[in-house]
C-alpha cells in the first residue's frame, strides 16, 4: 500500500523563478492538503484540493496555486520566488472531509525548497 | 491568535521512562478533533494519535496515551517506555469543526532518547 509520495526530494532556486512541487496521495485518498513548514516552525496550511477544486486556503499569497488532476495527484506551484519562501513542503491526503475517518492524515516526506 | 500552544523546551528523557508533552489549544467550536504527531529528522510526519472532542475516553494506541482535559483545553502527550528511536519533534494539531480537515499545528516539542 503506497504512503504519500512527493518530488523532488530537495529543489534549489534563484529568487523571483517559478517552482512546481508534486504530490501523489496515499492510495483510497482523494483529498490533498499542502504545508509550508519554515525551519523551527510547526507546519502551516496553505491550501486544500478535493474533486479537483481548491477547498480552502490558509493565509497565503496569491504567488502559492494549485492543481488536482483527476487521479487525485497535486501539484503546487510558487512564483516569483523570495527568501522567505525556504522551506519544507509537506503534502498530506486524507478522505473528503465529512466521511467516516476523514481526520486520518497521512503525510509525505516533504520537498525542501531554498530559495537564493 | 495561537489556536495550539506548546511552550516546554527541549526535553531529555532516559530510555524506558516515560515522557509527558504538554499541549493547550484555543477553540470556541464545540466539535473538534486533537491530533499528536512524531517528526523525525528525515522531515515526515507520523501520525501517532487522534482525540476527538466528543470522545468519552482519552485515546491510546500503543506506547502513545492522550490525556484530554477538555475543561482545561489541554491534550497532553504521555509517552511510555521510551525508546531511542521516540527521539524526534513532536507536533500537536487541531481541526475546528464538523467536514473539516485543516490542521492548526503548534510550534513543537524536541525530545531527545538517552540510553
Amino acid at each position: 500500500d503506497a504512503g504519500v509520495t512527493q518530488s523532488p526530494t530537495h529543489l534549489i532556486k534563484t529568487r523571483g523563478q517559478q517552482v512546481t512541487l508534486r504530490c501523489s496521495p496515499k492510495s483510497g485518498h482523494d483529498t490533498v492538503s499542502w504545508y509550508q513548514q519554515a525551519l523551527g516552525q510547526g507546519p502551516q496550511f496553505i491550501f486544500q484540493y478535493y474533486e479537483e477544486e481548491e477547498r480552502q486556503r490558509g493565509n497565503f499569497p496569491d504567488r502559492f496555486s494549485g492543481h488536482q488532476f483527476p487521479n487525485y495527484s497535486s501539484e503546487l506551484n510558487v512564483n516569483a520566488l523570495l527568501l522567505g519562501d525556504s522551506a519544507l513542503y509537506l503534502c498530506a491526503s486524507s478522505l473528503v472531509p465529512g466521511l467516516a475517518g476523514d481526520y486520518e492524515q497521512y503525510f509525505g516526506p516533504g520537498t525542501r525548497l531554498t530559495v537564493t | 491568535a495561537q489556536k495550539i500552544t506548546q511552550t516546554q523546551p527541549g526535553m531529555f528523557v532516559q530510555e524506558k521512562e516515560a515522557v509527558t508533552l504538554d499541549c493547550t489549544y484555543d477553540t470556541s467550536d464545540p466539535s473538534y478533533g486533537l491530533f499528536w504527531y512524531k517528526q523525525p529528522s528525515s522531515g515526515e510526519m507520523i501520525f501517532l494519535i487522534y482525540q476527538g472532542s466528543y470522545d468519552q475516553q482519552n485515546a491510546t494506541e500503543g506506547r502513545y496515551s492522550l490525556n484530554f482535559q477538555k475543561a482545561r483545553k489541554s491534550a497532553n502527550l504521555v509517552i511510555s517506555a521510551s525508546q531511542l528511536g521516540d527521539s524526534a519533534m513532536y507536533f500537536c494539531a487541531m481541526r475546528e469543526g464538523h467536514g473539516n480537515n485543516r490542521l492548526a499545528f503548534g510550534k513543537g516539542n524536541q525530545v531527545v532518547v538517552i540510553p
